[in-house]
């Protein structure tokens, strides 16, 4: 059973334009937390947002996480070619196991 | 300091035989997590160890899969009698263990390819 849906599943845009990934369930989940994982390598933890509503802004990149904590969003302003890889949501719910989407590939072209 | 490492890095091996891959964690991380990753798929929850705890094995997809750990160090997952659907990245997983939702760092995985 898949309990996050991410969307879109793939993502290929031009350098410079701007993107939203979305991360939605029907669950209610204590926290949400995104990473992002590149070719060969394990995810690498971008942010955690744990309140409802919140807003977290890492330099390109803002996280939101829903009012009722079932949803999140990750928007990237002016993308970079350096940004291009697979990002994932996953959802904590109960003691520290994580439900993790099926993952977003963005690609941005030079 | 060093990060989780696994081993070995990439695996082939034939349907019906047994493999076993090796994480070794950040030391000091008491958490443990296996995870699947088919490919250009998420992340599927296979196990998880906490401390002295029980292990949480509600992700193991069948009886085939085992994992122990010894203390708070080195884990292993055994797979036993391959089958072509086992094909994926083996991620594994460490953390502090302090409390939910916290950081998991991740190794970069074994790629096990079942013939």
């Amino acid at each position: 059973t898949q309990l996050l849906e991410q969307s879109p599943q793939f993502l290929s845009i031009q350098e410079g334009e701007n993107l939203t990934v979305y991360c939605n369930s029907s669950s209610v989940f204590s926290s949400l937390q995104w990473y992002r994982q590149e070719p060969g390598e394990g995810p690498v933890l971008l942010v955690t947002v744990v309140t409802g509503g919140e807003v977290k802004k890492l330099k390109r990149l803002t996280f939101q996480f829903g009012d009722a904590r079932k949803d999140s969003s990750l928007h990237i302003t002016a993308a970079q070619p350096g940004d291009t890889g697979l990002y994932l949501c996953a959802g904590g719910k109960g003691a520290q196991k994580l439900v993790f989407g099926q993952g977003t590939r963005l690609t941005i072209n030079p | 300091g060093a990060g989780v490492s696994q081993s070995p890095s990439n695996k082939v091996t034939e349907k019906g035989k047994d493999v076993e891959l090796r994480c070794d964690p950040i030391s000091g991380h008491t958490a443990l997590y296996w995870y699947r990753q088919r490919l250009g798929q998420g992340l599927e929850f296979l196990i998880y160890f906490q401390g002295n705890s029980a292990p949480d094995k509600s992700g193991l997809p069948s009886d085939r899969f085992s994992a122990e750990r010894t203390g708070e160090s080195v884990s292993t997952l055994t797979i036993q009698r391959t089958q072509q659907e086992d094909s994926a990245v083996y991620l594994c997983a460490s953390s502090l263990g302090l409390a939910y939702g916290e950081t998991q760092y991740f190794g970069p995985g074994t790629r096990l390819l079942v013939l």
